[in-house]
């Protein structure tokens, strides 16, 4: 039973474009939706996260939108750059359980 | 500071062969995790530790056992290896361990042969 949906699965763009990955979820007692970068060879490091009491949240070129309704959150990256390459993954928790979910990885290329 | 010490970082394991997992951290961090990372299915919770003498499964504990006699220890004992428990582990502390803040070891490569 997947709990979190992540797509695209591998997503290639061009230096300074947008890149967009997107993520749904099912269970609704999720309260916390992080987005975690991992480049090969290390562990994942967190990028951005968010709350579902609002819907966007940005930092530099990473925005998060969230969109309660649907059950939906996606990672937009701006001006991507090639060292923006790496594996992306969004998670989400419930304050009452001692456990991250996460979605099964986008590998990002950025074309230089 | 460290953060969080995984080794070692490769091990090659034949089957029914026993090992451990070794993960370390120095943030005085009450909650520790292990995950293993497959392609295509992202990073799945193995056991989990809310403090020194707690422990608990996650969605893939069989076959795992884990101990926490320490608050910086957390290590993960594969009992009878099996080529299914090839994959890349994870070892992860937080301060509370509700889906924030949390800070990942480099891994552990391990292949079952």
């Amino acid at each position: 039973q997947q709990q979190v949906k992540q797509s695209p699965q591998s997503l290639i763009v061009q230096k300074g474009g947008i890149s967009i990955i997107n993520c749904a979820y099912e269970n609704t007692a999720f309260d916390y939706f992080p987005w975690y970068q991992q480049f090969p060879g290390k562990g994942p490091a967190l990028l951005i996260a968010i709350r579902p009491d609002v819907s966007e949240k940005k930092e530099g070129r990473f925005t998060i939108s969230f969109n309660k309704s649907a059950k939906q959150f996606s990672l937009h990256i701006m001006d991507s750059q090639p060292g923006d390459s790496a594996t992306y993954f969004c998670a989400a928790s419930r304050s009452s359980a001692r456990q991250l979910t996460f979605g099964s990885g986008t590998q990002l290329t950025v074309l230089p | 500071n460290a953060g969080v010490t995984q080794t070692p970082k490769f091990q090659v394991l034949k089957t029914g062969q026993s090992m451990t997992l070794q993960c370390a951290q120095d943030m005085n961090h009450e909650y520790m995790s292990w995950y293993r990372q497959d392609p295509g299915m992202g990073l799945r919770l193995i056991h989990y530790s809310v403090g020194a003498g707690i422990t608990d499964q996650g969605e893939v504990p069989n076959g795992y056992n884990v101990s926490r006699s320490t608050t910086e220890d957390f290590p993960l004992r594969l009992l009878s290896a099996a080529p299914s428990q090839t994959s890349v582990y994870f070892c992860a502390s937080s301060y509370s361990g509700q889906g924030r803040g949390y800070t990942f070891g480099s891994g552990t490569r391990l292949t079952v042969v």
